[in-house]
Formats: structure tokens, sequence, C-alpha cells
């Protein structure tokens, strides 16, 4: 069935560091990938996507990667800040189906 | 803008009763998803409404349902609680329901089954 793995379940890395958090789709039809941050107490935000006709979308210090042939796409958050510590989910969803497979999420602690 | 508005946001229930959860769309809004996230599961996808149609229903048993009105407000019953219940259910609109149109997302409503 379908299915979105995501690794690491948990990231910890020191202020201003990278953070990278990789995610594999099983259903090669699906043609769209988004990426939300989860607050505690809050829904998840969306905070940047990615189409499949496209290979990498940068905004500011966020940026995903999409490999289509693998399978694979990634977000990567550059010069992390405290406030960036949260629950990360990517999520891949195909036309027609109205629906999205999330991955099992990333908590991310950033040290100050 | 308001965003998606998710009421209640917390309730209480004990096994076999009844519940109802409401969510409010963003305005221009048609599309509204409703997902069941528990730390065992994480994100489940319920179902999709588009102009107070069903598109799609995710593995869920019957007890779940939904509905939209014709303003795109849904809601969604579970019918005879389990303890299994527990979760948070979150209300999500889109502009469109093509499936790849970004979610937003209400801050749920937490359901505790007794």
């Amino acid at each position: 069935g379908e299915n979105v793995e995501q690794h690491p379940s948990t990231l910890s890395v020191q202020e201003g560091d990278s953070a990278v958090i990789k995610c594999t789709y099983s259903d090669s039809a699906s043609n769209y990938f988004p990426w939300y941050k989860q607050e505690l107490g809050k829904g998840p935000q969306l905070i940047i996507d990615i189409r499949s006709n496209v290979g990498e979308k940068k905004d500011q210090r966020i940026a995903v990667t999409l490999n289509k042939t693998a399978k694979h796409f990634s977000l990567h958050i550059t010069e992390t800040q405290p406030e960036d510590s949260a629950v990360y989910f990517c999520a891949a969803s195909k036309s027609g189906t109205y629906k999205y497979i999330f991955g099992t999420g990333t908590r991310l602690k950033v040290l100050a | 803008k308001a965003g998606v508005t998710q009421t209640p946001r917390y309730l209480i229930k004990t096994r076999g009763q009844q519940v109802t959860l409401s969510c409010s769309p963003i305005s221009g809004h048609r599309s509204v998803s409703w997902y069941q996230q528990t730390p065992g599961q994480g994100l489940q996808f319920l179902f999709e409404y588009f102009s107070e149609t069903q598109r799609n229903k995710g593995n869920f048993p019957g007890r779940f349902s939904g509905r939209q009105f014709s303003n795109s407000r849904s809601e969604m019953n579970v019918s005879t609680l389990e303890l299994g219940d527990s979760a948070l259910y979150l209300c999500a609109s889109s502009l469109d329901a093509g499936g790849n149109s970004p979610l937003h997302f209400g801050n749920g409503t937490r359901l505790t089954v007794t």
C-alpha cells in the first residue's frame, strides 16, 4: 500500500548548524510533496512544498530536494535557530486522490 | 484572513457515547479534509469533502462519518466511542480538491475517551 517513511525520528543540532530530514515514498504516481511544521498545541503548518516537475526549491533557510528516480525527498534547514525546534512531517499525494500520506514525523531540537 | 477554526478544542467522552466535531474552513476554500493524529499511528486520513460530496475515505470503521454543508463548513461524527478513538482530530482546508494543493490545518480537537 501507499507509504511514506521518514528519518530520523529525532534530531538534535547545535544552533547555527544544518538539519536534514529524509523521506521515501512508495507510490511512483505521487506528484506533490509538502513539508509541515507542528509546534506544541497547534496544527501542522506548511513550510515548503515541491511538485514532481521540480528537483529543488528554496525559501530562505529552508530547501527541499526531490529525487523521483529513487523516490526520495529531503528537507534542509540551514543556520538553525531555537525557534526551529518542533516536529516536522513530510507528506506525499497524487492528483485525483484528495488525500495526503504523511511520514511519522521528526522531532527537531535546536540546542542554544 | 481567518484560518481554519475547529470547535471544541477539547472533549472528554465515555466509551459508547457519540461525538460531533466542527470545522470552519478558510474563506473561499471548498475542500475540507479530516485527519486523526495519534502518537502511535501519526497522521491518518479520514475523509475529504468538496462541494458537499465525499471524494475519498480512509481506512476507518463506519463509526466515523462526516458531512459538509453548502457554506463549506464540515462536521465529523464518531459513534459508539472506543478508548482507541482518543486522538487529536485535525481539519484542513484547501483551495481545490485536486489532491495536490496545500492543506491548511486547524489546531485540532483533542478527544479523550474514558
